[in-house]
């Protein structure tokens, strides 16, 4: 198994381009989030899925948006970029929604914009 | 929602000390306190974790323990190492709705020759 992938690794973008990043995982995980990280704040919750064709907004969703047409892939869509949307950005997948699960975590994308 | 605060922020040990990591939470529903280690310009990986129904669970150098009425739960990691040096973060999960997974703010540890 692959397990979680990202891309891109990197990405740089002018204010007001729009951009998605790209999530999929090949272990059949019900539960698919998306993170961001920036220093000395943790990681905070964007939007999570706990199935196919379920959304939900998490702690910081304003500015970005996604959609989970399969189990596989769940996609994250910055409409419009700001610069406070400079950061590291990683999804994470676990297998049922059930909190005891445990969470993994893909590589990451980190994203500059400028 | 649920709110997870740790402490400390940075922590220096001589290799071969002890480092304690602590965090507290604020729903007392929350049932799921995962640690997860972060080395540099890398994904957070899950290290031990802990539910509600037990008190402390160790994995070689590496222990965690809970308290449920105090709803604080801390990290302890005995002879530490030079390859312990990292980001560490708590995390508390809720219970019901979409099983969030909060984090805390992430310890920065250094294990000095």
């Amino acid at each position: 198994n692959a397990g979680v992938t990202q891309t891109p690794k990197f990405q740089v973008l002018k204010t007001g381009q729009s951009m998605t990043l790209q999530c999929a995982q090949d272990m059949n995980h019900e539960y698919m989030s998306w993170y961001r990280q920036d220093p000395g704040m943790g990681l905070r919750l964007i939007h999570y899925s706990v199935g196919a064709g379920i959304t939900d907004q998490g702690e910081v969703p304003n500015g970005y948006n996604v959609s989970r047409s399969t189990t596989e892939d769940f996609p994250l869509r910055l409409l419009s970029a700001a610069p406070s949307q400079t950061s590291v950005y990683f999804c994470a997948s676990r297998l049922r929604r059930t909190s005891t699960d445990t969470q993994y975590f893909g590589p990451g994308t980190r994203l500059t914009v400028l | 929602g649920e709110n997870v605060e740790q402490h400390p922020s940075t922590l220096s040990v001589q290799e071969g000390d002890s480092a304690v990591i602590k965090c507290t939470y604020s729903d007392s529903a929350s049932n799921y306190f995962p640690w997860y280690k972060q080395e540099l310009g890398k994904r957070p990986q899950l290290i031990i974790d802990i539910r509600s129904n037990v008190g402390e669970k160790k994995d070689q150098r590496i222990a965690v323990t809970l308290n449920k009425t105090a709803k604080h739960f801390s990290l302890h990691i005995t002879e530490t190492q030079p390859e312990d040096s990292a980001v560490y973060f708590c995390a508390a999960s809720e219970t019901g709705g979409g099983n969030k997974l909060t984090f805390g703010t992430g310890t920065q540890l250094k294990v000095e020759l």
